[in-house]
């Protein structure tokens, strides 16, 4: 069974645009994760932000983190058509290197 | 192109059939992992191995047996397949768990078609 809810499930936006998805989960975490997954093949690691973070930055990424609300948000500034790919949060689960991924959000951006 | 690789990239075969899925990495890492991934859905833990021993099988069908012959090879072997368990298969492998969870490194999968 999956933990996190993501949203929206797809997103089109015009190349330069912001894209921001979200992400809920249900139990308490030390880290989360999100992965981008373009069509057909492996899912590649984007960033990882733990709980005692608020917000992380990596190129035209930032993540942040409210442990509050129990969810996170994935922001890609200025979208180029290389972006198009399905996203997904990653939150722990049981022991050992296990994770729960999100339902995903898809994006497009059209050139 | 990933470090970690994944043989054959296709796979079509029929419900009678043994097949094998290969993964190779040479990172060091010490975890391993089986996805299975339907269309439009997250992946799906199948198996872990720690240090060259299954410690995760999320209940698994038997049809479907892991092997792990050393630190960068995984294998899963495939017999007696349903056209249901048609899917993009994907190994991963990362450090062994600790405190924080290291990343994982996916392979591009296997698209494995049961007819």
């Amino acid at each position: 069974s999956q933990q996190g809810e993501e949203d929206p499930q797809a997103l089109s936006i015009q190349e330069g645009e912001n894209a921001t998805m979200n992400c809920s989960y249900k139990t308490s975490i030390n880290n989360l994760q999100w992965y981008r997954q373009n069509s057909g093949r492996g899912l590649v690691h984007l960033i990882l932000i733990r709980s005692n973070e608020r917000e992380k930055h990596s190129g035209r990424l930032r993540v942040t983190l409210d442990t509050s609300k129990k969810s996170s948000s994935l922001l890609i500034t200025a979208s180029r058509a290389a972006d198009t790919a399905s996203y997904f949060c990653a939150t722990p689960r049981g022991t050992g290197n296990q994770f729960y991924f999100g339902t995903g959000t898809s994006l497009t951006v059209i050139p | 192109d990933t470090e970690v690789t994944q043989t054959p990239k296709h796979l079509v075969m029929g419900m009678t059939n043994k097949k094998s899925l290969k993964c190779e990495q040479h990172m060091g890492h010490r975890a391993m992992y089986w996805y299975k991934q339907k269309a439009k859905k997250p992946p799906e833990l199948m198996f872990v191995y720690s240090y060259e021993k299954l410690s995760i099988n999320e209940s698994v069908p038997s049809r479907f047996s892991p092997e792990c012959p050393n630190s960068s090879l995984l294998n899963l072997h495939l017999h007696a397949l349903q056209p249901e368990d048609s899917a993009l298969y994907l190994c991963a492998s990362s450090l062994p768990g600790r405190a924080y969870n290291s990343p994982l490194h996916f392979g591009n999968g296997t698209r494995l078609t049961v007819t």
